[in-house]
């Protein structure tokens, strides 16, 4: 069974840090592209970020380029964003979600986490 | 970027009615990348269908869906209970994809 647990996230002040972290487990992590989709609170969804198989090629919104940073530990299981000069409307709640094809990548998702809420307020 | 946008933004219907949500593209979607999810209050979006009208695994054959180019339809042929709830259209394929603002449908 597909499982996918998002940790990491927490109330920050504007301009801090917070990593974000997905373990995944019930099928092969390294062979497919894993993405980060936020939806802040009441609104709709946006896609954040993704990560082919093998981390060497990613995707960024404009929205967060230059302040995130997606990775992922194919020994791990695990998917990395690491998120830098955070705003107020960075507040949302952050899903990972996996791509359905193996070495596939910007397709849709067929597996989604539960989410990890973050709040930025001073 | 290709924006998405969903109509109505609220659907009051019965249960045993059909259900019928549309999803139109700014420009047009590619090989018919277009993704619909149902997501319910606290959960994660669940796939619905994908490729247009392709349903994924384990969903009722109650979903559907249609279109190409630019306008896509998802319609629900019989309400059930549990199918109350928020979906959103997704577009994929090239760069980030892109989602719909969501329709509502909600019990009358």
């Amino acid at each position: 069974e597909v499982q996918l647990l998002e940790s990491g996230g927490g109330l920050v002040q504007p301009g801090g840090s917070l990593r974000l972290s997905c373990a995944a487990s019930g099928f092969t992590f390294s062979i497919y592209a894993m993405s980060w989709v936020r939806q802040a609170p009441g609104k709709g969804l946006e896609w954040v970020s993704a990560i082919i198989g093998n981390g060497e090629n990613t995707y960024y919104a404009d929205s967060v380029k230059g302040r995130f940073t997606i990775s992922r530990d194919n020994s791990k299981n695990t998917l990395y964003l690491q998120i830098n000069s955070l705003r107020a409307e960075d507040t949302a709640v952050y899903y990972c979600a996996k791509d359905p094809m193996t070495n596939g990548v910007l397709d849709y998702f067929d597996y989604w986490g539960q989410g990890t809420l973050v709040t930025v307020s001073s | 970027e290709i924006v998405l946008t969903q109509s109505p933004g609220t659907l009051s219907l019965s249960p045993g009615e059909r259900a019928t949500l549309s999803c139109r593209a700014s420009q047009s979607v590619s090989s018919s990348y277009l993704a619909w999810y149902q997501q319910k209050p606290g959960q994660a979006p669940r796939l619905l269908i994908y490729g247009a009208s392709s349903r994924a695994t384990g969903i009722p054959d109650r979903f559907s869906g249609s279109g190409s180019g630019t306008d896509f339809t998802l319609t629900i042929s019989r309400l059930e209970a549990e199918d109350f709830a928020v979906y959103y259209c997704q577009q994929y394929g090239r760069s980030l994809g892109t989602f719909g603002q969501g329709t509502k449908v909600e019990i009358k």
